[in-house]
């Protein structure tokens, strides 16, 4: 079974500097998908990033962006230019791509931004 | 365009009581999720439903139960509230057909307490 293991359960950063959250997962499929989720004190899921395994490239979207070692099982998100909005609660998920349609969340990491 | 709507937003069921957790999405996604995150925890699914009249069990099904009578509903009922089951529950939708590695959208959550 896949596994997602988010080990830092709390981080913090100074307004407009960069941090980096980790994240690993255990697989033996070849192909799937991971994700990074946003929850703000809303509650509400957001979608931050995401990468296809069969895809070399990092995946980039403005602030964030990933460092996909698929060799490790490693999917870190950076976020650069860290903003008051970006606090929230951080969950990997992983997907695979064929057979069930599960995804498995992380514990999350809480990221604190200091202004 | 409303998304995933949840409702409701708040609720507190006595031991025993029953109720049904109601989600409707109006984006024709098939897939359809509900999850519960205990606090400081992630999400853990419940049950999925890869489209009208198709349910299945996720990681803990146990005391749920699901029913998918439209592509655009799928509410998850509880029978017998225990105070196990105090969480907050959400709804997920996502699109198919070609579009695997589409993300989850995700409702705003029910935060349920059972007393």
């Amino acid at each position: 079974a896949q596994t997602v293991t988010q080990s830092q359960p709390e981080m913090s950063v100074q307004e407009a500097e960069t941090v980096t959250l980790s994240c690993t997962y255990d697989t033996s499929e070849s192909d799937y998908y991971l994700f990074w989720y946003k929850q703000p004190p809303s509650r509400q899921m957001i979608l931050v990033i995401r990468q296809e395994a069969y895809k070399q490239q990092n995946a980039t979207e403005n602030r964030f962006s990933v460092n996909f070692q698929k060799a490790a099982k490693s999917f870190s998100l950076k976020i650069s230019d860290s903003q008051l909005g970006d606090a929230a609660m951080y969950f990997c998920a992983y997907r695979s791509v064929s057979g069930t349609y599960k995804y498995i969340f992380g514990t999350g990491t809480r990221l604190k931004v200091l202004a | 365009n409303a998304g995933v709507t949840q409702t409701p937003k708040f609720r507190i069921l006595k031991i025993g009581q029953s109720m049904t957790l109601q989600c409707t999405q109006d984006m024709n996604h098939n897939y359809m999720y509900w999850y519960r995150q205990d606090p400081g925890m992630g999400l853990k699914l419940i049950y999925y439903s890869v489209g009208a009249g198709i349910t299945d069990k996720g990681e803990v099904p146990n005391g749920y139960n699901v029913s998918r009578s439209t592509t655009e509903d799928f509410p998850l009922r509880l029978e017998l509230a225990a105070p196990s089951q105090t969480s907050v529950y959400f709804c997920a939708s996502r699109r198919t057909g070609g579009y695997s590695n589409q993300p989850q959208h995700f409702g705003d959550g029910t935060r349920l307490s059972i007393l």
